[in-house]
Parts: structure tokens; sequence; C-alpha cells
């Protein structure tokens, strides 16, 4: 069975702190993909970042980055520069590739972590 | 265009009462869902469709009812509805083999209010 660990409910930082969000997966598949969504006060689910099992690469995408390491099963999120417009909840999610045996997708989330940034 | 689009945005009723969530996807994607996210923010799939047919369908009472007439439109029905029914009730759709950048992609979720 998925399951995706977010250990921090609530993280609090000063503007132009970095922040990192903790994330750990678990899945027995070799083939599986992980995202993050940022859910800001208004409530929609905005899409951060997706990335394949086969590939490793960290990712960079102005102040937002990405560590994904298999070897513990991680899937981090580093806020560079924080801004007050960061404040919202964070969820990492898992979804593994079940179409390959004719199951049915389903993106299992974490249970999100809260940033607030403060002035 | 809006590609998950989900009405109403907002719903207040009475406990007892029946409702329907509707849901259209003009991506022409083959698979959509539902998703509750609950009072603790814990999102958590309800049921999939993949071209009209349920494929998955997780331990939900039986009130609810999901239909899905074609498969750019994924409605959800709910009978009797209860307190405990009260949540944002994400959509959402994807192809089955997760093809395309984003994967899945959500509607901007309808709250529930029961009364």
């Amino acid at each position: 069975a998925q399951k995706v660990t977010q250990a921090q409910t609530e993280i609090s930082v000063v503007e132009k702190e970095d922040v990192t969000l903790d994330c750990v997966y678990e899945t027995r598949d070799t083939t599986y993909y992980l995202f993050w969504y940022k859910q800001p006060p208004s409530g929609e689910l905005v899409f951060l970042i997706r990335r394949n099992s086969f590939d490793e690469q960290n990712e960079i995408s102005g102040r937002y980055s990405w560590n994904f390491q298999k070897s513990t099963s991680s899937f981090n999120f580093t806020i560079t520069a924080s801004q007050v417009v960061d404040s919202a909840v964070y969820f990492c999610a898992l979804s593994e590739a079940p179409w390959l045996t004719g199951g049915g997708n389903k993106l299992t989330f974490g249970t999100g972590t809260q940033l607030k940034v403060e002035l | 265009d809006t590609a998950v689009s989900q009405t109403p945005k907002y719903l207040v009723t009475q406990m007892g009462n029946d409702k329907s969530i509707k849901c259209e996807q003009n991506l022409g994607h083959d698979t959509m869902y539902w998703y509750k996210q609950d009072s603790k923010k814990f999102l958590k799939i309800m049921f999939s469709y993949n071209n009209k047919e349920l494929i998955i369908n997780e331990t939900v009472p039986n009130r609810f009812s999901p239909k899905s007439p074609d498969k750019a439109h994924l409605n959800l029905h709910i009978n009797s509805l209860e307190l405990g029914d009260s949540a944002v009730y994400f959509c959402a759709s994807s192809q089955r083999g997760l093809q395309g950048g984003r994967g899945y992609t959500f509607g901007s979720g309808t709250r529930l209010t029961v009364v």
C-alpha cells in the first residue's frame, strides 16, 4: 500500500528565511510518481511539481527546489528566501502505476504542512 | 477555458437533503476522480472512473453515488446528507497512464456545509 508522511504539521518562519518541508513515502512499486501541491487560503490545489521514480535529478524553479532521494524514500521541498505569499498548506503526494497491472490510479496525499511566513 | 470545472462552488444544505455536485473536464482525459478534504485538511480519494467505468470505490457510504454519463463528466450525488459530510470535494482528471506534465488536474473544489 502506498503511504506519504509529512511529519511537520506546522512551520512558522520569518520572511526571507529558507524553509524545508519534509516528505517521506512508502511504496512497493518500482514505477511511481511524486507530487507537491500548494493550497493557499483561497482553497484551490496548485500544482508545483511532478517527479518520476526513474528520474532522481533535483529540480530548481525560482525560489523553489526539490530534493528526491530514493535511498531514503524522501522528496523534500525547500523554499529559499520565503515570502508572505508562500503562506499555505503544502501537500506531498504519491501515485503508483496501477494501470500496468489493470488497476486504477489514485493519488495518496500526506497530511500536509501548514507554512506561515511572517514579516 | 477552465480545464476542470465543478459546480456549485459552495453548497449549504440541511441534514437529510439530497444534493449533487457536477464536474466537467475539457482536457480529453480518460479518467476522472472525486476526492474529499475533511476539516483537518486531509485529502482522500473517494471514486475513480476510467472511460465511464468505476475502477476505484474507496469504502464510501452508499449514500454517495457517482455517475459518469461520458468520459468528460463525473457527477456526485449524495443522499440523506449528514453533518459529517461537510467537507470540500475536489474533482480531478488525468490520463490513465499519467501522460502529460502535471499528471492530475484538479477542479477548484466544492465546499459543502450541512447544517
